[in-house]
């Protein structure tokens, strides 16, 4: 079974530009999360689709925002790049809820904001 | 505040010793879960324990839940240096489907 997959795997990108994300999920699965990394923060939760809904938010600005595809597919946008948006985006998959269920992580996308 | 946090924030042993990391939450969970990261890579799930469980194994890998002391421990037996990685808790936020994820414990485990 194939698993979690991100594109892309890096980015750089300039202050005030948008940056969109995608993670397919393992087949089969129908919830899809999104997580930021960073030193200083450490793993954040962004969001949560389940069956192309949103499901949970965390406490991130209007600029981060998502959806979630029929297919199961989802992205993540960020718009107006700032420098603290730098970080490793990870996305996971899991079966059910991400409170209840294992999550499979994808391998990330490590953007970088000049 | 984070819920689940993790303690030592860094760990250092030599191969074929055991290594102990602990978690401590804030609020009643339904499950505990820990997951390990290689430098820079996405998170691999290791367990996930139940609130109605004290105990569980997976191969050289060990985790208690203590729900009265709101805390968890992960014991790795016989490390070894392919260990070295971090390794993160993860609990659901209060009542809701949110995960949250501890700062981390970086273990290095040397040859």
């Amino acid at each position: 079974k194939a698993g979690v997959t991100q594109t892309p795997r890096y980015l750089i990108k300039t202050r005030g530009q948008q940056v969109t994300l995608s993670c397919s999920p393992i087949s089969g699965h129908r919830s899809v999360s999104w997580y930021q990394q960073t030193p200083g923060q450490g793993l954040q939760f962004l969001f949560e689709y389940f069956s192309e809904t949103q499901r949970n938010k965390g406490n991130f600005p209007g600029r981060f925002s998502g959806r979630q595809f029929s297919n199961s597919r989802s992205e993540m946008n960020v718009s107006t790049l700032e420098l603290g948006d730098s970080a490793l985006y990870l996305c996971a998959s899991s079966r059910g809820t991400v409170a209840r269920d294992e999550q499979f992580f994808g391998p990330g996308t490590r953007l970088t904001v000049l | 505040s984070q819920q689940g946090e993790e303690d030592p924030q860094a760990l250092s042993i030599q191969e074929g010793k055991n290594a102990t990391m602990n978690c401590s939450y804030k609020t009643s969970i339904n499950n505990l879960q820990w997951y390990r990261q290689n430098s820079g890579r996405g998170l691999v799930h290791l367990i996930l324990i139940r609130s109605n469980e004290r105990e569980k194994h997976s191969g050289r890998l060990r985790v208690t839940l203590d729900t009265s002391k709101k805390s968890s421990s992960l014991l790795i037996t016989a490390s070894r240096a392919a260990d070295t990685a971090s390794y993160f808790c993860a609990v659901p936020w209060g009542g809701s489907e949110k995960l949250v994820f501890g700062k981390g414990t970086k273990l290095t485990v040397n040859p």
